[in-house]
């Protein structure tokens, strides 16, 4: 079956640290694989997107980067925090299901950044 | 960017009644979908509706889609309180580049 582990569930980290997300699927190759942020009480935006190994793509300038260093890991960094970062991550990835991309999201990591 | 807007922002009613929910979108869309979060906790896709079609069911869900007005709606019938939740509609322009979701109506269903 097909599943996303995502991890961890929670952090508190100070202003100034570093972060590292991690997100691995299961049960599929060559997903593309997503990064979102939900600040409170706000949608979801669009982070990274990555359709293959060290292929990144970033919607929106910021004081993240993501990385691909497999097939089915996608990983989110941050050199040093900053206090809007703050906020609800969400990984997902997507197949084709032959009309659509089906996606799928994993349960989140609530990030707050003290 | 965020391009759809729902409407209501919050919506309360009471159990037993049927909750509508507003989608409008800017651009042109391959398909539209609807995701429930349930309070701080991931997305669950609700429903899948594509640009050639006007409305689709699954089960108490009722979704309408007019590409011509830019805009979509979700209906739940027959609420129940476990129906609580933040709704999110999802748009799709083609390829691999994600969803494209708006900032979501809280829905509320007092027993």
């Amino acid at each position: 079956s097909q599943t996303i582990h995502q991890w961890p569930a929670t952090l508190v980290q100070p202003v100034g640290s570093p972060l590292s997300l991690e997100c691995t699927v299961e049960g599929t190759s060559n997903p593309n694989l997503y990064w979102y942020r939900q600040a409170a009480g706000r949608g979801l935006q669009l982070l990274f997107y990555s359709v293959g190994i060290g292929q990144i793509s970033s919607e929106v300038p910021q004081n993240l980067s993501a990385s691909r260093p497999q097939d089915r890991q996608f990983i989110l960094s941050s050199k040093k925090l900053l206090l809007s970062d703050s906020g609800f991550y969400l990984c997902a990835w997507s197949v084709w299901e032959g009309a659509s991309y089906g996606y799928t999201f994993g349960s989140g990591t609530r990030l707050t950044v003290v | 960017s965020q391009q759809g807007e729902e409407d209501p922002q919050a919506l309360s009613i009471q159990e037993g009644e049927n909750a509508t929910m507003n989608c409008s979108y800017k651009t042109s869309i391959n398909n539209l979908q609807w995701y429930r979060q349930n309070s701080g906790r991931g997305l669950v896709h609700l429903i899948l509706i594509r640009s050639n079609e006007r409305e689709k069911h699954s089960g108490r869900l009722r979704v309408t889609l007019d590409t011509s007005k830019k805009s979509s709606s979700l209906l739940i019938t027959a609420s129940r309180a476990a129906d609580t939740a933040s709704y999110f509609c999802a748009t799709v322009r083609g390829g691999a580049d994600g969803l494209t979701f708006g900032k979501g109506t809280h829905l509320i269903i007092q027993p």
